[in-house]
């Protein structure tokens, strides 16, 4: 099976500040990749997918890169609003493993 | 414009079973990849089973399977999880989604005597 893990489980950062949250895959995943956000009490929403491409509606102030096995999910300017925990999953083959999260608040 | 409902949750004892259902609308399922995730409280989001856009593949987390039965009925446009020999570890919010984008708004399951 295909581990995940994330990095930071969390970070604290100023309104403006460019965020960078790491995905790992324990083996290669393509670019079958997928970043969520979730805010408290709510339902998951998709932003990225195949790794770097933005969903439909989601600002451009995010972003996403990367391949095999090293994914990042990048914010360039961090607004309140943003304030969530981040998810990755791979969806290369079963089982489709979601990382542990990051989350996100404003110092 | 696209939504996926979920319904069924509800409370049930250790060994009960329970169907959810996940109603789909402004896209068709044999158009993508559908799967279950839940989320206990308090903890990160788990993947749980996937559907192929064309029914052919089926997969389950090694915590349900045997248990789980994911399906569903396109003249209804409908996903379904069937969850028998629950357990207290299966307390969670479900949600149904397409892979890498639409969500639903989740349904609650609490198993417990």
């Amino acid at each position: 099976d295909i581990q995940m893990t994330q990095s930071p489980s969390s970070l604290s950062a100023s309104v403006g500040d460019r965020v960078t949250i790491t995905c790992r895959a324990s083996q290669g995943v393509s670019n079958h990749l997928a970043w969520f956000q979730q805010k408290p009490g709510k339902a998951p929403k998709s932003l990225i997918h195949s790794a770097s491409t933005l969903q439909r509606g989601v600002p451009s102030t995010f972003s996403g890169s990367g391949s095999g096995t090293v994914f990042t999910l990048t914010i360039s300017s961090l607004q309140p609003e943003d304030v969530a925990t981040y998810y990755c999953q791979h969806y290369d083959s079963s089982p489709f493993t979601f990382g542990p999260g990051t989350k996100v608040d404003i110092k | 414009q696209v939504q996926l409902v979920e319904s069924g949750g509800g409370v049930v004892q250790p060994e009960g079973s329970l169907r959810l259902s996940c109603a789909a609308s402004g896209f068709t399922l044999n158009s993508y990849g559908m799967q279950w995730v839940r989320q206990a409280p308090g903890k990160g989001l788990e993947w749980v089973a996937f559907i192929s856009y064309d029914a052919s593949r089926k997969y389950y987390a090694d915590s349900v399977k045997g248990r789980f039965t994911i399906s569903r009925d396109m003249s209804k446009n409908t996903l379904f999880l069937q969850m028998n020999s629950l357990r207290p570890e299966d307390t969670a919010m479900y949600y149904c989604a397409s892979i890498a984008d639409y969500w639903g708004q989740g349904a609650l399951v609490t198993v417990s005597s």
